[in-house]
């Protein structure tokens, strides 16, 4: 069955700490995509990355970085230098099935930025 | 701001009731995507349609039911509404209709049931 779990439910660091986020994933599928999703207290879903199952080069993008590593089934978000805007909900999400791009995400990892 | 549109933002009604929540994919997505989100559920894919077809169903309710219209926009009709059935509807769209394609979620429409 495929699963993501994101064991981490809450996150307290501050400003200018750099924090990870964990992602494990659980599927049978040898090609699939990974996401993250961020939902701010505002409420809606932004999305952050995509990745997939062939690529396994990390990715930086400011001061987001996430490492994908098949060994462990893993796709781990990190923020470095955090800051109080990145306070929010985070969401890991996995599309297995070629026919159709339903997600299946994680409970949510919440940031707690503090100044 | 993603594209993806949705009305309304909130929504309180009572149980028993039958609602309709609505979406705009963002201009040329073909697919629309509807998801739960509750405290114990967490986020829960519900159907997808494609370019007016349904192409897949989640853990979708009965009671509940969506189309997609020929101008791409799409309805989830929620009906005998249930105190549970509160919770935050997302809906998405994408281009295609596959697992490679990304989905950019609208701002939600927030659904009491009193």
């Amino acid at each position: 069955a495929q699963k993501v779990t994101q064991a981490q439910t809450e996150i307290s660091v501050v400003e200018k700490e750099d924090v990870t986020l964990d992602c494990v994933y659980e599927t049978r599928d040898t090609t699939y995509y990974l996401f993250w999703y961020k939902q701010p207290p505002s409420g809606e879903l932004v999305f952050l990355i995509r990745r997939n199952s062939f690529d396994e080069q990390n990715e930086i993008s400011g001061r987001y970085s996430w490492n994908f590593q098949k060994s462990t089934s893993s796709f781990n978000f990190t923020i470095t230098a955090s800051q109080v805007v990145d306070s929010a909900v985070y969401f890991c999400a996995l599309s297995f099935s070629g026919n159709t791009g339903k997600l299946i995400f994680g409970q949510g990892t919440t940031l707690q930025v503090k100044p | 701001d993603s594209g993806v549109t949705q009305t309304p933002k909130h929504l309180i009604t009572a149980t028993g009731q039958r609602v309709t929540l609505r979406c705009s994919p963002r201009s040329g997505d073909l697919s629309v995507y509807w998801y739960q989100q509750s405290l114990d559920q967490g986020l829960q894919f519900l159907i997808q349609y494609y370019n007016g077809e349904e192409r897949a169903k989640g853990n979708i309710l009965e009671r509940f039911s969506a189309q997609q219209f020929p101008d791409l926009h799409s309805e989830l009709n929620l009906s005998s509404l249930e105190l549970g059935d509160s919770a935050l509807y997302f809906c998405a769209s994408s281009v295609g209709s596959g697992r490679t394609d990304t989905q950019y979620f609208g701002p939600g429409t927030r659904l009491t049931v009193l």
